[in-house]
């Protein structure tokens, strides 16, 4: 299984609301990542996951909570976003968190904030 | 820190002609180059990678990329294009050592018509 899979595909939200992107490999990658893409822009980076902690937070705003239950899956909690928090929310996992390992990218959340 | 500049935000190109994307970085230490490709409404998906060796790595759907360490480039071609390769190109670099992030270039959208 060399897959990345995201819940949901699409997320419509207003600011008041809490919800929860989902992601999940089941290919014993030990690194896990949150990237943020506008339209028609690269990807940025949000966070690393590395063997289940933390590792870097691209000063990310505290609306956006990351949490890595174990090493298969990794969650976006979503809370008081703004409509500019709009965008297609990337997940990522690779072997390892060094340089050299390919990342594997899941589908992407498309998030609409109201 | 390192950058990836890629020149031209949409190259077209009629079916079967020959095509180049454009990609430059700048590192003050040794990278690793990446091309990801991006399907309209889809994630990211490795096309070729540049770890070390030979300097002309290819994929398995016909692109190649080569390598050039004196003019900083890593320049994606492919001989003869499809309708199916239209898509969003992302070069990208990462660092051998430390946290396999990922510094991707702005994209290049390859528009192939009839």
């Amino acid at each position: 299984d060399t897959e990345v899979t995201q819940t949901p595909k699409h997320l419509v939200m207003g600011m008041t609301n809490k919800k929860s992107l989902k992601c999940e490999q089941h290919m014993g990658h030990r690194a896990m990542y949150w990237y943020k893409q506008k339209a028609k822009k690269p990807p940025e980076l949000m966070f690393v996951y590395s063997y289940e902690k933390l590792s870097i937070n691209e000063s990310v705003p505290s609306r956006f909570s990351p949490e890595c239950p174990n090493s298969s899956l990794l969650n976006l909690h979503l809370h008081a976003l703004q409509p500019e928090d709009s965008a297609l929310y990337l997940c990522a996992s690779s072997q390892a968190g060094t340089g050299d390992n390919e990342q594997f990218f899941g589908p992407g959340t498309r998030l609409t904030v109201l | 820190a390192q950058s990836v500049t890629q020149l031209d935000s949409q190259v077209p190109v009629f079916e079967e002609a020959p095509v180049e994307l454009r990609c430059n970085y700048s590192s003050s230490v040794s990278v690793y180059l990446f091309w990801y490709v991006q399907y309209p409404n889809q994630g990211l998906q490795l096309l070729l990678k540049y770890l070390s060796g030979s300097t002309l790595v290819e994929s398995i759907n016909g692109f190649e990329a080569e390598f050039n360490k004196s003019q900083t480039s890593f320049h994606l071609r492919k001989p003869s294009v499809h309708i199916s390769d239209t898509a969003e190109y992302f070069c990208a670099v990462s660092r051998p050592s430390g946290y396999s992030t990922l510094t991707f270039g702005k994209g290049t959208m390859l528009l192939v018509s009839p």
